[in-house]
């Protein structure tokens, strides 16, 4: 079944270390797009990658950082500069064949850090 | 003011009631809109999208867009208690770019 798979469902660091969330699709999608989601809160914008080699920062982009080199894969970085990346991140994928294309999301990963 | 703004809620209606759930955004070039359900510690599903003003149906939910008030709603019919969620507005601008709001919180109380 084609699907977005984020591993691993839980990951925990010490302050200080960088930490690569995982991220794969196999729906052929040409965008990618990675959101944190705060407890009560909505889904914020990091970044996302319309094509392979090219992504945008999004709102929140400061102590993040991505990749595309392959169109299935969007990697985010969690670095030590991030001052607070205890969260829920969420990775989606969508066509980009038109405007109404929704966004499909994988099952997240939830950082903690200590 | 904020991209994408949504009531936090919560919004608490009893079963088999009529649902109102609303958002308003900034971007006037904004050109689709979409409406998600997130259920707590879940991932969001998509309910529907909308990108021509006026409404759309499907079930029991209909959303509604008016692209001059800037305003996009979604309407959810004979509520059940398992529509009990967080409902997310999202609004996609140039460039794929697609910015979330911060949700409503909805409360069917059987």
């Amino acid at each position: 079944d084609g699907g977005i798979t984020q591993s691993p469902k839980y990951l925990f660091r010490k302050e200080g270390q960088n930490v690569t969330l995982s991220c794969e699709q196999n729906l052929n999608h040409d965008a990618m797009y990675w959101y944190r989601q705060d407890p009560g809160q909505g889904l914020r914008l990091i970044y996302y990658s319309q094509i392979v080699n090219d992504f945008q920062k999004g709102d929140i982009a400061e102590g993040y950082s991505v990749s595309r080199e392959k169109k299935e894969s969007f990697p985010l970085t969690v670095t030590s500069a991030q001052k607070n990346p205890t969260a829920f991140y969420l990775c989606a994928s969508t066509q980009t064949g038109g405007y109404n294309s929704p966004l499909h999301f994988g099952n997240g990963t939830r950082l903690t850090v200590t | 003011q904020k991209e994408v703004e949504q009531n936090s809620g919560p919004l608490s209606v009893p079963e088999g009631a009529i649902a109102s759930l609303n958002c308003t955004y900034s971007d006037r070039g904004s050109q689709s809109f979409f409406w998600y359900r997130q259920y707590s510690g879940k991932s969001p599903e998509l309910i529907m999208f909308i990108y021509s003003n006026g409404d759309k149906e499907d079930g029991r939910f209909t959303a509604q867009l008016n692209k001059a008030s800037q305003y996009v709603s979604l309407l959810i019919r004979d509520s059940q208690p398992s529509d009990s969620a967080t409902y997310l507005c999202a609004v996609r601008t140039g460039g794929f770019k697609t910015i979330f709001g911060a949700g409503t919180r909805l409360f069917v109380k059987a």
